[in-house]
Parts: C-alpha cells; structure tokens; sequence
C-alpha cells in the first residue's frame, strides 16, 4: 500500500505526559501537512514542510507542539505536557510537488486518535 | 468565524436517488475547492475537487457545481448508493504561496445517510 501511514493509530495517555506521533507520506510527495480533528469539527490545519523545511505555523501550534521533517521524508509530531484538551484526532496529509496553477490534491492518513486522561 | 459551512449537519436520502450537500464560502481569496468522504475512524478520503475556473466538474456519479458570485458550492451524487453512507467535508485552499504552503479550510461536515 503507497497511501499515507501514521503511527500509532491509537494513543491514550496522562495529563502532563509528552506524546509523539509519526507520519510517513506517499512516497513520491514533498509536501506534508498535519492537521487536528476534534468530535464534530471538521479538519484544522496546524504546519505544513515542504521537505525539510517547516513554511508554515498555525496559531493553533501552541508551545508545547512541536514537529519536524528532518529529511524530508517521514515527519514527527510531539506533544509536551499534554493537556485534556488536546485530545483529537491528529491526521496527516501529502501532496506531491508544486506544479503552478491550481492547488495540488492532499491525501490524508488514518490519522491517530489521542486520548488525555 | 468559519469560513467555510456546511449548515447541514445531516441529511437523509433514500438509495437511488440523488444526494445534494452544500457548501458556502465567505474567504473571496479561495479559488481551489474540494470534497472529502470520511468513514468512522478513518482519515478524510478524496472525492472531487473543482478550480474557480470552472463552475463544473465530474467524476462518474459525483459532480461538484460552483457559484463563485454566490460564494456556494454543491456536491450532486446520482444515484446514491448504501456505500455513499458517510460524513462529507467540503474544503477549500487559496492560490497556494511559495510552492504550495497553504493548508485546506474545512467545513464542519454533513452526516449523509442512505436508506434503503
């Protein structure tokens, strides 16, 4: 299967605990992106590498989140002293290199569902 | 302020008719749309996705009609099928900057059921 992988599927954990997840997108594709899913929200983006680098940051990216590409292919993304509220589905999209005009399909993952207790 | 709306939550059609799920935009700076087809536990799968070039495109059941002066958008699956049973997000992107660097603004998604 060449689709976007995301490790674990499931996480539960304690309050103050740190987490990390791992994306590992289709093989071919420079661009990732990681997003976060709450119950009756749709997707909301948080950064987006193009390779290695890091364009791109919500507001929602608090302090405490933190992610890296380091060689451009599978990505990381930790969370420290984790709070209730960051319990979500984390999803991670790709999408293969920029060609001019119109924006470029993203295609998610599974995505990892995080539990806070 | 969501930019992006889906205002119904649910909808409810019967197996071999067609299903019609809408979506509208506030953001003028968005020019590429898509739509997503999400099963419980899983991530958001691709369906169709339409340019503001055009105000129609289609995909064997599924067309995507949009009306940039109406900043509204719409979603036409026919016929609709028992496996069509899903949560459809629409999703939109501006021009994309510096290669390509902007993330998608989703709807909150509508729960689509087909009855038999």
């Amino acid at each position: 299967d060449t689709g976007v992988s995301q490790d674990p599927r499931h996480k539960i954990t304690k309050r103050g605990q740190n987490v990390t997840f791992r994306c590992d997108p289709i093989s071919e594709h420079n661009r990732l992106y990681w997003y976060r899913q709450t119950l009756g929200q749709g997707p909301e983006f948080l950064t987006y590498f193009q390779n290695e680098a890091q364009l791109e940051k919500s507001r929602l990216l608090s302090d405490r989140f933190s992610a890296e590409r380091p060689k451009g292919s599978f990505s990381t993304l930790e969370i420290q002293r984790t709070e209730q509220g960051d319990s979500a589905m984390y999803l991670c999209a790709s999408s293969p290199p920029y060609s001019g005009g119109e924006a470029d399909t993203q295609y998610f993952g599974p995505g990892t569902r995080l539990t806070v207790l | 302020d969501q930019q992006v709306k889906q205002n119904s939550p649910s909808l409810s059609v019967q197996e071999g008719r067609i299903s019609i799920l809408n979506c509208d935009y506030t953001n003028s700076m968005f020019d590429y749309f898509l739509w997503y087809k999400k099963y419980p536990a899983e991530g958001p799968t691709f369906l169709i996705s339409i340019s503001s070039i055009k105000d129609k495109n289609e995909d064997g059941r599924f067309t995507v009609f949009l009306n940039k002066s109406a900043k509204h958008l719409s979603l036409h699956i026919v016929p609709s099928q028992p496996g069509d049973s899903a949560v459809y997000f629409c999703a939109a992107s501006e021009v994309p900057r510096r290669g390509g660097a902007d993330g998608l603004t989703f709807g909150k998604g509508t729960h689509l059921i087909i009855q038999p």
